[in-house]
């Protein structure tokens, strides 16, 4: 069965260092999401991608946000310059959008700023 | 008021039971409605859709009451194995763009 795949697993980083998640959404699939989960708290939307463009994007999706999707596969989601509060699950999901509307998630990328 | 709510629980219900979760949403835009399931640290599954008419898999039934805005899933003859938290997701289309809204989710554990 396809499945989203992201990578690293884990990140630890030091405050103000720039970070690179990577995602590989499920092959065919035409839409692309970043969501982001603090511990202990609820999954909260980051930004939507579609035709290689943001389509929408939270108010937690500042500057210092950016996604991209580099090649046929890959999703991106770069943090510039990562502060304390960035600390999070990062989980990447792809929609096929074939007139269906699940969402699929990937295992996530545990962002650790220290 | 939270756009997605639900009863944080725990339940703790023994193996074999019924259980039920609730949940109600504010914005009357929404479109579609899931549940997820997520287990600890781990990324939220889809569960099933939720349709007005109510639907069924196995031992789950999922409800839509548009009317009321509230959705209900069912977990009938409870396993060990069902013991995750469950979360409320609706789908609220904006500029012809959906995102997902998550609910704080419902913890269940399920005991021998």
């Amino acid at each position: 069965e396809p499945e989203v795949t992201q990578t690293p697993s884990h990140q630890v980083t030091q405050m103000g260092q720039e970070v690179i998640l990577r995602c590989v959404p499920i092959s065919n699939h035409l839409y692309f999401y970043w969501y982001r989960q603090i511990l202990g708290q609820k999954v909260e939307f980051l930004v939507s991608f579609y035709n290689n463009e943001i389509s929408e994007k939270s108010e937690i999706f500042d500057d210092q946000f950016s996604v991209e999707r580099p090649d046929g596969s890959n999703f991106t989601l770069k943090i510039r310059s990562t502060k304390l509060e960035d600390s999070a699950m990062y989980f990447c999901a792809s929609r096929s959008g074939r007139g269906d509307y699940e969402q699929y998630f990937g295992p996530g990328t545990r962002l650790t700023v220290t | 008021r939270k756009e997605v709510e639900q009863d944080p629980g725990p339940f703790n219900v023994p193996e074999g039971a019924t259980v039920a979760f609730n949940c109600t949403y504010s914005n009357s835009a929404s479109q579609s409605f899931f549940w997820y399931r997520q287990d600890c640290r781990k990324e939220p599954k889809l569960l099933m859709s939720v349709y007005s008419s109510g639907n069924e898999d196995g031992r789950f039934t999922a409800q839509l009451n548009r009317a009321s805005q509230y959705i209900s899933l069912l977990i009938r003859d409870s396993k060990l194995s069902d013991s995750a938290t469950y979360l409320c997701v609706v789908n609220r289309m904006n500029t012809g763009f959906q995102k997902l809204v998550f609910g704080t989710g419902t913890r269940l554990l399920v005991s021998p």
